[in-house]
């Protein structure tokens, strides 16, 4: 069965430093992979997908993701960490039996100043 | 243009009452589907329309049901509510069903459903 992982629950990282994300999937054939953020009390913003080609991958807001099959992984990374990305993270795997997406139970970051 | 919009924002329910959650799709968007996101999980897939039809249903029981109008704005009803009913309703739209894992969702803001 499809799953997603996301093995850390809350990270906290001061203002500036950088970040990653893990995400671990599984999934039978070629995944499509998403990173979602939701800010408190708000719906899910995509950050960045992957389904194909470079397996680094560039989104929104100055954050990327790799895709690395071997380790089933797809990291969400960012260099300079701002006080406003203070949010929660979801990694997400589309392709469902029945076309949805499988989100993992996310990643809530805090930002230190 | 506008994006996803959910009504209500916020609801209050008694355990065995009724509720009906509203969404409407952005501009364009034939498809739609409803997600539970309880406290400190991820969402969890309930149904995706397209067309009006029901394209798919996860694990969740009868007391939820959907439908979707021309218009292809949809509703979420949920009968004989459960206070495990809780959570926040996120409705999210895509142009169609195939587009959706190769582009992701755009998801409204949800409506938070308390049952008390």
């Amino acid at each position: 069965a499809q799953s997603v992982t996301q093995p850390d629950i809350h990270i906290t990282v001061s203002e500036g430093a950088s970040l990653e994300l893990r995400c671990n999937y599984s999934y039978g054939a070629t995944p499509y992979l998403f990173w979602y953020v939701q800010s408190p009390g708000q719906g899910l913003q995509l950050l960045l997908k992957y389904f194909s080609g470079d397996t680094l991958v560039q989104g929104i807001k100055g954050f990327e993701a790799e895709f690395k099959r071997s380790q089933s992984s797809f990291n969400l990374r960012k260099p300079s960490v701002h006080w406003s990305d203070a949010a929660e993270y979801f990694c997400a795997v589309g392709g469902g039996s029945q076309g949805n997406l499988i989100f993992g139970k996310g990643t809530k970051l805090s930002v230190k100043p | 243009d506008a994006g996803v919009t959910q009504s209500p924002t916020h609801l209050i329910k008694t355990r065995g009452q009724h509720v009906t959650l509203r969404c409407s799709p952005i501009s364009g968007h034939k498809s739609v589907s409803w997600y539970q996101q309880v406290l400190g999980q991820g969402p969890q897939f309930i149904f995706q329309y397209y067309e009006k039809e029901e394209r798919g249903r996860g694990n969740f029981p009868d007391r939820f049901s959907a439908r979707q109008f021309p218009n292809y704005s949809s509703e979420l009803n949920v009968n004989a509510l459960l206070l495990g009913d809780s959570a926040l309703y996120l409705c999210a739209s895509s142009p169609n069903p195939g587009q959706t894992v190769f582009y992701g969702y755009t998801f409204g803001s949800g409506t938070r459903l308390t049952v008390v």
